[in-house]
């Protein structure tokens, strides 16, 4: 069965400090996401990759940076954290390139700035 | 402007009733996928359906793309589906994918 695990499980960050969130795949996929989701607004995508070593901007890509050392890693980094950053922040992969594939997700990372 | 709706936002059930979720969207999409999200936040992949309808357990999915809509048909509800229940679909040819904000279901005795 796929697999995406992410850590922390639960972080708590003072405004300003830098925080990274680190998401792990054992599904063998090229695509791989990263979501927050905030009561109101649903899921939406920060910053995605298809491939190791380069990342696309997603819709709120701003304050956010990404990272992809190799396939199965995919990191999202908050240089500096502010109190709007605070929300549940999931990663996904999918296998498909081109065409929207399924998505699996990890349990998710809640992240409070305070 | 949310792209993607979902109806209605929330729905009481009592166990044995049957649950009748909608998705519209007015984006341009062929992919359309469902998840639950269990109270706690992990995310599940229920039916993945490009178009027409799907089946699996008592979850039966139908898409009409060119009527931009997807239903989600949840059948002889038990107090365990209560959840946030999600419609996401893939946005034009981007790799982009759009969720709708979601169905909150609560299943009572």
């Amino acid at each position: 069965e796929a697999a995406v695990t992410q850590s922390p499980r639960s972080k708590v960050a003072v405004t300003g400090g830098k925080v990274t969130l680190s998401c792990h795949q054992t599904n063998n996929h090229d695509y791989m996401y990263w979501y927050r989701q905030d009561t109101g607004h649903g899921l939406r995508l920060i910053h995605y990759s298809y491939v190791a070593d380069s990342t696309e901007k997603g819709d709120i890509p701003d304050g956010y940076k990404a990272s992809r050392p190799s396939q199965e890693n995919f990191s999202l980094i908050l240089e500096l954290a502010s109190l709007s950053q605070t929300a549940v922040y999931f990663c996904a992969s999918s296998q498909d390139w081109g065409n929207y594939a399924e998505q699996f997700f990890g349990p998710g990372t809640r992240l409070t700035v305070l | 402007e949310q792209q993607v709706q979902q109806s209605p936002a929330s729905l009481v059930l009592q166990e044995g009733e049957n649950a009748e979720l909608q998705c519209s969207f007015s984006i341009f999409t062929n992919q359309v996928q469902w998840f639950y999200q269990r109270p706690g936040g992990r995310l599940v992949s229920l039916l993945y359906n490009p178009s027409g309808t799907k089946q699996s357990g008592r979850l039966t999915s139908t898409t009409v793309i060119k009527e931009r809509r997807s239903s989600l048909h949840i059948s002889s509800s038990q107090i365990t589906d209560s959840g946030t229940y999600l419609c996401a679909m893939e946005q034009g040819n981007t790799d982009k994918v759009v969720f709708g904000t979601g169905t909150r279901l609560q299943v009572s005795p």
